[in-house]
């Protein structure tokens, strides 16, 4: 059973172009979640996706973000127009149902905007 | 509003020692408290899951414990080891917002051989 999975694990995009990251849970997991680690900084919550429904997105800026987990496919946290401080590394975290189980971690997506 | 506290944020210790790291939050109503070990430039492996109802867990070297009354827990790393150094980070899944996983600041702890 494999983990989740990230794609890509580094990217690499200049001022004002979009990046699109993505995320495949662990099989048999519906719940995603998006976090942001900004450089020495700890984690923040962005958003908690489930299937085809956007459940809590209060931790997203309020603009140039979105996220997606469509009925088919991976989720997909895009981030348009991407300035110097979007560059962080972006995990997700997928869990079964019920909202006390645990949480499983992805190796991270490193944005880098030059 | 649930905030997660970790003290030290930085430990250095010789290897062969046992050493305790520690978590606090502020909120008690929570579901469950996660253990996670950062590696530099890596992403985050769970360690131990502890359910609300759970006053510890324990795997391998490590054991960790939950007083939920006092809003703290403990991560016991016995016999200490150079690849234990890392960043121990302690996250918390509060019923007022169980969407969200609350992370405390982390550990960073390092083994000199």
């Amino acid at each position: 059973n494999a983990g989740v999975m990230q794609n890509p694990r580094h990217l690499v995009r200049r001022r004002g172009q979009e990046a699109r990251l993505r995320c495949s849970p662990m099989k048999g997991h519906s719940h995603v979640y998006w976090y942001r680690q900004l450089p020495e900084e700890g984690l923040k919550f962005m958003v908690y996706l489930q299937k085809e429904n956007i459940i809590d997105e209060s931790g997203m800026p309020k603009e140039r973000f979105s996220a997606e987990f469509p009925k088919e496919g991976p989720s997909i946290l895009r981030i348009q127009q991407v300035v110097r401080g979007d560059s962080a590394a972006y995990f997700c975290a997928s869990s079964p149902d019920a909202p006390s189980t645990e949480a499983f971690f992805g190796q991270g997506t490193r944005l880098t905007v030059v | 509003k649930q905030e997660v506290t970790q003290i030290p944020a930085a430990l250095s210790v010789p290897e062969g020692e046992n050493l305790v790291l520690n978590c606090s939050f502020t909120d008690s109503a929570i579901y469950n408290l996660q253990w996670f070990r950062q590696d530099p430039g890596k992403g985050l492996t769970s360690l131990l899951l502890i359910q609300s109802s759970q006053r510890e867990q324990t795997s391998g070297r490590l054991n960790a414990s939950l007083d939920k009354s006092s809003g703290r827990s403990t991560l016991y790393i016995a016999a200490s080891q150079p690849g234990d150094s890392a960043t121990y980070l302690c996250a918390v899944r509060p019923y007022s917002s169980a969407s969200k996983i609350i992370f405390g600041s982390g550990t960073r702890l390092s083994i000199r051989p």
